[in-house]
């Protein structure tokens, strides 16, 4: 079936620098991919996401590009904050959303100032 | 759009005893979902609804799990007989309306621990 692999935590990081958390996926077909975040105390929320190869979902300041060849969909930010501590689920679903979200194990990122 | 409501947020319980959730989606949302997430992991899926009716359940839901959306809009999740293994945070979350990727709405979750 359907499955997500991410790089396994804790990564910490000291503010300012650059983050990279891996994620890279099994599908048949073509499914959407998406990066999810849980703050602490908070429930799951969507961060970004893209539907096609070659796409690029952004959101406050994170960036991931859906790679087909690779089978990828890396999340980074150029600068982190101690705000970006949290859990991140990268995630997929069939294109057309007609499946369930399969989730990654998670990635715990903490931020140091 | 108050988000996704559930409740309780915390539920002790001894072994072999029955539980029930509550999860009230946002308004306009048809579909429901619950999931499971033990320490660790990522959510794992048990079961989703369109409107009221249940259109997949995971192998995870064994019969002593049963799930309900009786009028397409809040639903409850019951566990009988529980388990020390199914300690875990129930999640819900909401999508809609229509058809399509809109993306899920999570709750914040029941944490249940079995003793």
């Amino acid at each position: 079936g359907d499955s997500v692999t991410q790089m396994e935590g804790p990564v910490t990081l000291s503010e300012e620098a650059f983050l990279t958390i891996n994620c890279t996926y099994t599908a048949t077909g073509y499914p959407s991919l998406f990066w999810y975040v849980q703050y602490p105390g908070e429930g799951l929320q969507l961060l970004l996401k893209a539907t096609k190869a070659d796409d690029k979902g952004s959101n406050k300041g994170f960036e991931a590009t859906y790679r087909k060849e690779t089978t990828s969909f890396h999340l980074e930010k150029g600068s982190v904050q101690v705000s970006d501590s949290a859990v991140y689920f990268c995630a997929l679903s069939d294109l057309a959303g007609n499946t369930p979200l399969v989730f990654g194990k998670g990635t715990r990122l903490s931020v140091i100032a | 759009d108050t988000g996704v409501s559930q409740d309780p947020r915390h539920k002790i319980t001894k072994r072999g005893q029955n539980v029930t959730f509550r999860c009230d989606p946002i308004s306009e949302h048809n579909r429901l979902y619950w999931y499971r997430q033990t320490l660790g992991q990522g959510p794992e899926f048990l079961t989703y609804f369109q409107n009221e009716a249940q259109l997949e359940k995971s192998r995870l839901l064994s019969d002593r799990f049963s799930a309900e959306r009786p009028k397409g809009s809040f639903s409850t999740l019951e566990i009988q007989r529980t388990e020390q293994g199914d300690s875990a945070m129930y999640l819900c979350a909401s999508s809609g309306p229509g058809r399509g990727n809109s993306p899920l709405h999570f709750g914040n979750g029941t944490r249940l621990t079995v003793t």
